[in-house]
């Protein structure tokens, strides 16, 4: 099974509007982390957002939050007000097992924003 | 947050020849560095993890003949694509990660290698 799940290859939004990207994960742990990563075309990958397992609210940075519903193994990213800037590939990553040393990504979902 | 440099960001190399990607933290300490790989539109593949004074920890299927990582010192991986063909081009990044669990990792700004 795979480890990170992200349904949606591409996405277009109106600039302005907000989007929802989604992810689900698979671990047994109880303990693992949750990040969004942002790559431009540039090829780098930018750090978004963290979840932690244990957190019971979801997390805010920005115009960026994650809908964190622990049960169903969701952890999809939000972006409000949407920019020409975010358009993207955005990439859902889990960090889990001993040590927390490994990681794994989603295949990534390319965001198009809309002027 | 860490800030993590690859070099070169791009090469161009003949088929059989070999490409070393060096990877440096520059202002911590990296006893364990990732290595990934990317084809177009694709996700991020862990290659190896390479850790400081041993040997590196290959995925399945990753050839560690043909893929050499050494991590000689804390501030220096490096990668290289031995025997390199046209099938080896991608893009490599590597990262570095803090041990707790909500440290996200710290990317290399990736290396785009092309092989004719």
């Amino acid at each position: 099974a795979q480890k990170i799940t992200q349904t949606q290859p591409g996405m277009f939004v109106q600039e302005k509007e907000a989007v929802t990207l989604d992810c689900t994960y698979d671990t047994s742990d109880q303990s693992y982390g949750l990040f969004w990563y942002k790559q431009p075309s540039s090829g780098e990958m930018i750090f978004l957002i963290y979840q932690g397992s244990y957190d019971e609210q979801n997390a805010t940075e920005g115009r960026y939050s994650l809908n964190f519903q622990k049960a169903r193994k969701s952890a999809n990213l939000v972006i409000s007000a949407s920019q020409l800037g975010d358009s993207a590939m955005y990439f859902c990553a889990m960090r889990e097992g001993r040590n927390f040393n490994k990681f794994y990504f989603g295949s990534g979902t390319k965001l198009n924003v809309k002027p | 947050g860490a800030v993590v440099s690859q070099h070169p960001s791009w090469v161009i190399c003949k088929s059989g020849t070999s490409v070393k990607i060096e990877c440096r933290s520059l202002d911590f300490q990296a006893t364990t560095m990732f290595w990934y790989r990317q084809f177009p539109k694709q996700s991020l593949m862990l290659m190896a993890t390479s850790n400081e004074g041993s040997k590196a920890t290959y995925e399945q299927g990753v050839e560690k003949d043909k893929f050499l990582i050494n991590h000689a010192s804390l501030t220096l991986s490096t990668l290289t694509v031995t025997s390199a063909h046209p099938e080896d081009s991608s893009f490599y990044i590597c990262s570095y990660a803090g041990a707790a669990s909500r440290s996200e990792q710290f990317f290399g700004p990736g290396t785009r290698l092309t092989v004719l």
